[in-house]
């Protein structure tokens, strides 16, 4: 597999429940990164990891919301106590850092979140 | 703060016509600028990138060219297809080294 995979393609949970998805990057690329995008919106960033540093967290990213990187590899993104405002597509991309200006990044299909 | 513009926010053309999607930026220091395709319900494919130091990019159909000194990129699409049909982002590499995007033109090719 030469791209992105993200896990799973839908979800559906009741408002409250905790959420977690996962994202296996482009396996030299040792940067990833979270966005999240609502319909008719270009997606916005959420955070990103060199390796298994997270190097920055959006303001959108509140404490509800947590990611991890742990081995450098795939990639988690951990939404507790979901509310119906969260409902959006959650994308993942990859890039090799060094590369990063001179190649784009790699995005996955994506993962479906609806909050009922 | 970078905010990213694109115009227009949906566009439908016949087969076969040239056609001009807009992106303007509102901080010039980027490393570069990305073109990306959005199919419905599915994530982005890179079309284009051109770095800081270029004016434009090609590939088959598609030129895509910036001017920084502006804020502004074009792509532009030649003998557009009904497969060209998909949602276009544009999005501008931070110095902070994030992706900051545009809200995207909804493309409409019909035969």
């Amino acid at each position: 597999d030469t791209g992105v995979s993200q896990n799973p393609r839908h979800k559906i949970t009741k408002r409250g429940q905790n959420v977690t998805f996962r994202c296996d990057p482009i396996s030299e690329h040792n940067r990833l990164y979270w966005y999240r995008q609502t319909l008719g919106q270009g997606p916005e960033f959420l955070t990103y990891f060199q390796n298994e540093a997270q190097l920055e967290k959006s303001r959108l990213l509140s404490d509800r919301f947590s990611a991890e990187r742990p081995k450098g590899s795939f990639s988690t993104l951990e939404i507790q106590r979901t509310e119906q405002g969260d409902s959006a597509m959650y994308l993942c991309a990859s890039s090799n850092a060094g590369l990063t200006y001179n190649s784009p990044l790699h995005f996955g299909n994506g993962t479906r979140l609806t909050v009922t | 703060k970078q905010e990213v513009t694109q115009i227009p926010a949906a566009l439908s053309v016949p087969e076969g016509e040239n056609l001009v999607l807009n992106c303007s930026f509102t901080d010039s220091a980027i490393y570069n600028l990305q073109w990306f395709r959005q199919d419905p319900g599915k994530g982005l494919t890179s079309l284009l990138l051109i770095q800081s130091s270029q004016r434009e990019q090609t590939s088959g159909r598609l030129n895509a060219s910036l001017d920084k000194s502006s804020g502004r990129s074009t792509l532009y699409i030649a003998a557009s297809q009904p497969g060209d049909s998909a949602t276009y982002l544009c999005a501008g590499l931070s110095y902070t080294d994030k992706l900051i995007f545009g809200t995207g033109t909804r493309l409409q090719v019909f035969p």
